[in-house]
C-alpha cells in the first residue's frame, strides 16, 4: 500500500527566515511525486510533479527536491503570502492515476 | 482552457437526508475524474474515480455511490446522510497519470 508521510505538520516562521518541508514516501514504482498548495477552504493547486531522484523544480521561492524515498519542498526567503498548507502526493506506477496524498503541513510566515 | 466546477460550495443537510453533488468539467475530452473528501486538518482521501463514462471504481466502502452520466459529469451521492458524512469534497479531474486539477470544494456538514 502506498504511503506519503508529511513533516512536520505545522511551521511557523518569520518573513525571510528559510526552511524545508519533508515527504516521505513508500510506494511500488514511482509514478510521480506531487506538491499542492491549499489555501484555507479552497481546492489544491497543482505546484510540481518531480518523476526521478536527483530531479529538481523551482517556482519563484520554491524548490522541490526528490531522492528515492523522500522529496523537500524548500522555500528561500519566504513571505506572508506564502502561507498555506503544502500537499505531497504520489502515484504508482499501476493505479490508473490515483494519487495518495499525505496529511500536509501548515506554514505560517509571520510579517 | 479547461476549468472545473463543483456545486454548492456550502451544505447543511440533516442526518439521514440524501445528497447530491456536481461537478462538470469544460475544455477536455474523456477526463480521469476523481471524488475526495478532506477531514479538517487532514490529507484527501479518494473517494472514487472514472476513467469514462459509466465507469465508477469505489475506493472505500460507506454510504455514498458516484455516477458519470456524461463524459465531463460526476456526481456524487448518497441515500441516508451520516454525521460522518461531514467533510471537505473536492472534484478533480485529470489527464492519465498527470498532475489533478481542483475544484474549490463543497463544505458538507450533517447535523
Amino acid at each position: 500500500e502506498d504511503q506519503v508521510t508529511q513533516s512536520p505538520e505545522a511551521l511557523r516562521l518569520q518573513e525571510g527566515e528559510s526552511s524545508s518541508l519533508n515527504c516521505s514516501y513508500t510506494v511500488s514504482g514511482l509514478r510521480g511525486l506531487f506538491w499542492y498548495r491549499q489555501d484555507p477552504g479552497k481546492g489544491p493547486e497543482f505546484l510540481f510533479t518531480l518523476y526521478s531522484a536527483g530531479e529538481e523544480k523551482e517556482k519563484e521561492r520554491l524548490k522541490a527536491t526528490l531522492t528515492k524515498k523522500e522529496s523537500f519542498l524548500h522555500i528561500t526567503a519566504p513571505k506572508p503570502e506564502d502561507s498555506a498548507t503544502y500537499l505531497c502526493a504520489v502515484q504508482a506506477g499501476t493505479n490508473a492515476g490515483k494519487s495518495t496524498f499525505g496529511d500536509g503541513t501548515t506554514l505560517t510566515v509571520k510579517p | 482552457s479547461q476549468t472545473i466546477h463543483q456545486w454548492p460550495a456550502t451544505l447543511v443537510q440533516p442526518v439521514g437526508s440524501p445528497l447530491s453533488l456536481e461537478c462538470t468539467v469544460e475544455g477536455t475530452s474523456n477526463p480521469n475524474l476523481y471524488w475526495y473528501r478532506q477531514a479538517a486538518g487532514r490529507g484527501l482521501q479518494l473517494l472514487f474515480y472514472s476513467v469514462g463514462i459509466g465507469q465508477i471504481s469505489s475506493e472505500v466502502p460507506q454510504n455514498l455511490s458516484a455516477s458519470r452520466p456524461q463524459d465531463r459529469q460526476f456526481i456524487l451521492s448518497s441515500k441516508k446522510l451520516l454525521l460522518s458524512d461531514s467533510g471537505f469534497y473536492l472534484c478533480a479531474w485529470s489527464a492519465v497519470q498527470e498532475k489533478l486539477f481542483f475544484g474549490s470544494g463543497t463544505q458538507l456538514s450533517v447535523l
